[in-house]
This record gives C-alpha cells, sequence and structure tokens, in this order.
C-alpha cells in the first residue's frame, strides 16, 4: 500500500524560514507528481502547487507563486514545501498528496499524507 | 482559474436519510470533477472521480453525476461514518480548484 508520510508539527517565528518533508512508501516516485494542498484552521482546501520528481518542474497556484517552494530529493523519495520568511497568515495544515498525471489517470490526488500542521506566532 | 461553487454549505440529516450534495463550475470542465470526504483531524480521502467514478473500496451508497457545469454528490442511507465535510474538485485544467465544502451534520 503506498503511503505519503509527512514530517511532524512545526512552531516558528514570522520570518523563520521552514522545509516540511513528504516521503513516498512507494516504488514508483519518478512515476507520479507530488501536490501541496493547504488547510487554514477551519476553511477549505486550497491547492499550491505541485512538482514532477522525475525532472523536478514544478507550478504553483499564482496565490502562492513565489512564497513557497516545492522540491525532491529522488534519493530518498521526498518531497518538500519550503517558505523563507514566514508570515503569521502561514498558520495552517499542509497536505501532500500523489497527483497521477497519466493519461486517462483524471489528475486524482491519492492518496494524501497525513498532514503538517505549522504554527507562525512570535 | 475556474471557480467551484458548492451548496449548501452545511446540511443537517438523519442516520438513512439521503442527500444531495451540488457543485458548480463557472465553466464546463467536461467530466473532470472529483469528490473527496474530509473527517475532523484527518486528510481528505478520495470518493469520487471522472464525476461518477466510484473510487474503489467506496461503499456503493456513494454516487456522483452530472457534466458540464453541473455535478452532484448523493448519499442514499447516510450511515454514522458518513457525517464529515465534503469537498468537489475541478481537474479539467492543471490550476486545481475546490469548492469550498460541504459539511454534512448529523440532525
Amino acid at each position: 500500500e503506498v503511503q505519503l508520510v509527512q514530517s511532524g508539527a512545526e512552531v516558528k517565528k514570522p520570518g523563520e524560514s521552514l522545509r516540511i518533508s513528504c516521503k513516498d512508501s512507494g516504488h514508483s516516485f519518478t512515476s507520479y507528481w507530488i501536490t501541496w494542498v493547504r488547510q487554514l484552521p477551519g476553511k477549505g482546501l486550497e491547492w499550491m502547487g505541485r512538482i514532477n520528481p522525475s525532472d523536478s518542474y514544478s507550478d504553483y497556484s499564482p496565490s502562492f507563486q513565489g512564497h513557497v517552494t516545492i522540491s525532491v530529493d529522488k534519493s530518498i523519495s521526498t518531497a518538500y514545501l519550503q517558505w523563507s520568511s514566514l508570515k503569521a497568515s502561514d498558520t495552517g495544515m499542509y497536505y501532500c498528496a500523489r497527483l497521477s498525471m497519466n493519461p486517462g489517470a483524471w489528475n486524482l490526488f491519492d492518496p494524501w499524507g497525513q498532514g503538517t500542521l505549522v504554527t507562525v506566532s512570535s | 482559474d475556474i471557480q467551484m461553487t458548492q451548496s449548501p454549505s452545511s446540511l443537517s440529516a438523519s442516520v438513512g436519510d439521503r442527500v444531495t450534495i451540488t457543485c458548480r463550475a463557472s465553466q464546463s470542465i467536461s467530466n473532470y470533477l472529483t469528490w473527496y470526504q474530509q473527517k475532523p483531524g484527518k486528510a481528505p480521502k478520495l470518493l469520487i472521480y471522472a464525476a461518477s467514478s466510484l473510487q474503489s473500496g467506496v461503499p456503493s451508497r456513494f454516487s456522483g453525476s452530472g457534466s458540464g457545469m453541473d455535478f452532484s454528490l448523493t448519499i442514499s442511507g447516510l450511515q454514522p461514518e458518513d457525517f464529515a465535510t465534503y469537498y468537489c474538485q475541478q481537474s479539467y485544467t492543471t490550476r486545481y480548484t475546490f469548492g469550498q465544502g460541504t459539511k454534512l451534520e448529523i440532525k
């Protein structure tokens, strides 16, 4: 069974940097994309961006472009979401998910990681 | 970006009821519509893809329909474990967007 295991909760101060991770336990890391989704406290799901682990191509929602960076390390089947300067408004839950871009795969987000709670507070 | 609008935002129902949640896209998305279920403190779970195809392992009381701009998710015979928040999502474009969610609560 494929699982995406995310790193643990983080508490940071405004202006600090952060990188959270998403490790794919399957054996096909470069066959699927990884996508990231934000959920602010008590709010809905927002798509942030995605990355193709095979060539590290990434793209972002305009809402997140320039504020976060998505990357991968193929050697350890892990994707990352990072911030160079956090804001209090970044407080929320962040999920990674496998994204199938194969023809006929309907671009599904499945499975999802368990989520990483990021708290930014002075 | 394509806007996805769900209704209602919240819904109260009883075990055994039949409920329908609707989702409207701001432009035609063919049948690139996915439904997810999210329980409190948990990650979303894929229920239905391609507007009407049931994901493996999902109970048959869940069904989806629609194409173009208008879609619906129906749960026939609500079970206690179905009380959750449901989201629709379009994947017609790669700027994926979600509906705002529908919270299904026990009456």
